[in-house]
Parts: C-alpha cells; sequence; structure tokens
C-alpha cells in the first residue's frame, strides 16, 4: 500500500522559512516522479511543484518560483520541499502527491498533508 | 495557464439521485482531463484520468466524458458516501485546476 507523511509544516512570520518533508513507502520511489499540491483554507487546490524521479528536473508555479526549492532522496525515500521568503498567501495545506506515471501530470496517492500558517 | 471553471458550485441531492457535474477548460485540453473527490479533512482521491478511465477501485456508478473544453462527470445514483467536492485538473499542460462542486445532500 502507498504511503505518503507529510511533516514539517507550523507557523512561521512572513519572509521566514520552512523545510517539509514526505516519507514515501509501499512503491518504489525512486521510479516515480513527484509534486507538492497546496489547498489554502476553505479553497481549491493549486499545483506548486514537481520533480522528476531522478530527481534531476525541477519545476515550479510562478506562485513560488524563486521562492521555493523542491529536491529528494531516492536512497531514503523522501521528497523536500524548501520554502524561503514566506508569504501570508503561501498559507495551506501542503500535500506531497505522487505521479500517476512518468510524465503523467496527475496523482494517484496523495499524503494527509502538513498546514503551513504564514503570520506575524 | 489553462483556467478550469466548474458549474455548479453546489448540488443539492438526494441518496439515488443522477450527479452531473461539468468542467470547461479555457483552451482545449484534448482529453487530458481528471477528477478527483475529496472529503472534508481528508486528501483527494483519484477518481477518472483521460476524460473518461475510471482508476482502481472506483466504482462503476462514477462515469466521465467530454474532450476539447467541455468534460462531464456523472454519478448515476448517489450513494452516501458520494456526498463531497469533486476537482477537475488538466494534465495537458502543468497542472491546474478547477474550482470544485460540492455535491450537499438535499
Amino acid at each position: 500500500e502507498v504511503q505518503l507523511l507529510e511533516s514539517g509544516g507550523g507557523l512561521e512570520q512572513p519572509g521566514g522559512s520552512l523545510r517539509l518533508s514526505c516519507a514515501a513507502s509501499g512503491f518504489s520511489f525512486s521510479g516515480y516522479a513527484m509534486s507538492w499540491v497546496r489547498q489554502a483554507p476553505g479553497k481549491g487546490l493549486e499545483w506548486v511543484s514537481a520533480i522528476s524521479s531522478s530527481g534531476g528536473d525541477t519545476f515550479y508555479a510562478d506562485s513560488v518560483k524563486g521562492r521555493f526549492t523542491v529536491s529528494r532522496d531516492n536512497s531514503k525515500n523522501t521528497l523536500f520541499l524548501q520554502m524561503d521568503s514566506l508569504r501570508a498567501e503561501d498559507t495551506a495545506v501542503y500535500y506531497c502527491a505522487k505521479y500517476f506515471a512518468s510524465g503523467s501530470k496527475f496523482f494517484d496517492s496523495w499524503g494527509q498533508g502538513t498546514l503551513v500558517a504564514v503570520s506575524s | 495557464e489553462i483556467v478550469l471553471t466548474q458549474s455548479p458550485a453546489t448540488l443539492s441531492l438526494s441518496p439515488g439521485e443522477r450527479a452531473t457535474l461539468s468542467c470547461r477548460a479555457s483552451q482545449s485540453v484534448s482529453t487530458y482531463l481528471v477528477w478527483y473527490q475529496q472529503k472534508p479533512g481528508q486528501a483527494p482521491r483519484l477518481l477518472m484520468y483521460d476524460a473518461s478511465n475510471r482508476a482502481t477501485g472506483i466504482p462503476a456508478r462514477f462515469s466521465g466524458s467530454g474532450s476539447g473544453t467541455d468534460f462531464t462527470l456523472t454519478i448515476s445514483s448517489l450513494e452516501p458516501e458520494d456526498f463531497a467536492v469533486y476537482y477537475c485538473q488538466q494534465r495537458s499542460n502543468w497542472p491546474t485546476f478547477g474550482g470544485g462542486t460540492k455535491v450537499e445532500i438535499k
């Protein structure tokens, strides 16, 4: 069974940084691209970032480009999201999500999410 | 950016009734359209991909159709567990999601 477990969320001040982690199990992690998707309180879903299976290619939504960095450690089956220069509008539940298949750009497994709140 | 518009925003129906949800894209996405279901406090769950393919374990009462810019998710007979929010997502380009349709109990 695929399991994705996010951690690292919390309350941070504007301009601050947080690092999210997503521990994966139940599938061959190194064989799948992964993404981060966020959901502001009471709002819809927003794709944030993606990373290829090897980690060599990374992609970002315009809203986070230059501030967020996605990475992965395939030896530890873990996905990361480094979030710098945080803004109030980054407040959301952040989900890690597994690609259905290579290049598919949709997600067949999601974690339970971790809440990031940016406020002074 | 491809904008997805879902309608209606809320659908009030009774168990056993048929639900028809719409998703319209601002430009053609071919059949690269995905549907998710989300219940309160839970992560989204993949329902349909490429417009009409049910994901693993999804009951046959869920069906999808459409191509180009207009798509429909149909639930043939609502079960109590189907009351939730439904999102469409296009995968023709980097993912964008619709605003969601809430299916609530009438």
